[in-house]
C-alpha cells in the first residue's frame, strides 16, 4: 500500500537554529509531491510542488528538495512565526481520478 | 480570485443525527475534493467531485455522501453521526484536465470543525 512517512514528528527549535524536515514515501508512479504549512484550525497553506529528483524550490526560509524516495523540507533561521504542522502529500494517480495522500505531518515549534 | 470558502467554521450534533457541510470552489477550479483530518492525523480523502459526479472515494462508508452543483460548489452530508466523526472537514479545489488527470495543486478551505457528542 501507497505510504507517505513523515519525521520527526515534532521538533522544537531555537530561532535561528536551522534544520530539516523528512518525508519518505512509497508510492507507484509519482505525479508530484506537496508540502503544505497548517496553522492550529485552520486548512493546509500550500508551499511548494516537486515533480522529479534533483528538483528543489524556495521560498523565504524554506528549500523543498526531492529524490526519488523522499523529500526534504529545510528551514534556515527560523522565526516564532514559522511554528506551524508541516504536511508532506503525494500525487497519485488512481483508476479515472487523482488525489493527495497525505502524512501525519511534522510539529515544528520556534522558540524566541 | 476568490479562495475556497467553507460553512460552518463549528458544528456541535450529537449521536444519530446527520450533517450538511457546503463548500465553495476557487474561481476556475471544476474539481472539489473533500478530506477528514483527525487531530494529530494528516488530513484523509473521503470523496472527489468533477462535473457533477463522484469520480473516486476513499476508505468511508457509504453514509458519506456528497454532491456537486454546476457552479462546482459542493455539499458533504454524514447520516447517522458517530462520536469518531468528530474531526476537521477539509475541502480542496482543483482543476481536472479532460480524461481525469488531476492538474496543478489542491487549495484547501479553512475547514468545518465538527464535534459529535
Amino acid at each position: 500500500e501507497d505510504q507517505v512517512t513523515q519525521s520527526p514528528e515534532a521538533l522544537r527549535l531555537q530561532e535561528g537554529e536551522s534544520s530539516s524536515l523528512n518525508c519518505s514515501y512509497t508510492v507507484s508512479g509519482l505525479r508530484g509531491l506537496f508540502w503544505y504549512r497548517q496553522d492550529p484550525g485552520k486548512g493546509p497553506e500550500f508551499l511548494f510542488t516537486l515533480y522529479s529528483a534533483g528538483e528543489e524550490k524556495e521560498k523565504e526560509r524554506l528549500k523543498a528538495t526531492l529524490t526519488k524516495k523522499e523529500s526534504f523540507l529545510h528551514i534556515t533561521a527560523p522565526k516564532p512565526e514559522d511554528s506551524a504542522t508541516y504536511l508532506c502529500a503525494v500525487h497519485e494517480a488512481k483508476k479515472g481520478y487523482s488525489t493527495l495522500t497525505f502524512g501525519k505531518g511534522t510539529m515544528l515549534l520556534v522558540s524566541p | 480570485e476568490t479562495g475556497v470558502t467553507q460553512s460552518p467554521t463549528h458544528l456541535i450534533k450529537t449521536r444519530g443525527q446527520q450533517v450538511t457541510l457546503r463548500c465553495s470552489s476557487q474561481s476556475g477550479h471544476n474539481t472539489v475534493s473533500w478530506y477528514q483530518q483527525a487531530l494529530g492525523q494528516g488530513p484523509q480523502f473521503i470523496f472527489q467531485y468533477y462535473r457533477e459526479e463522484e469520480n473516486g472515494r476513499g476508505n468511508f462508508p457509504p453514509r458519506f455522501s456528497g454532491l456537486q452543483f454546476p457552479n462546482y460548489s459542493s455539499e458533504l452530508n454524514v447520516n447517522a453521526l458517530e462520536l469518531d466523526d468528530s474531526a476537521l472537514y477539509l475541502c480542496a479545489s482543483s482543476q481536472t484536465l479532460d480524461g481525469g488527470r488531476l492538474s496543478g495543486t489542491q487549495y484547501f478551505g479553512p475547514g468545518t470543525r465538527l464535534l459529535v457528542l
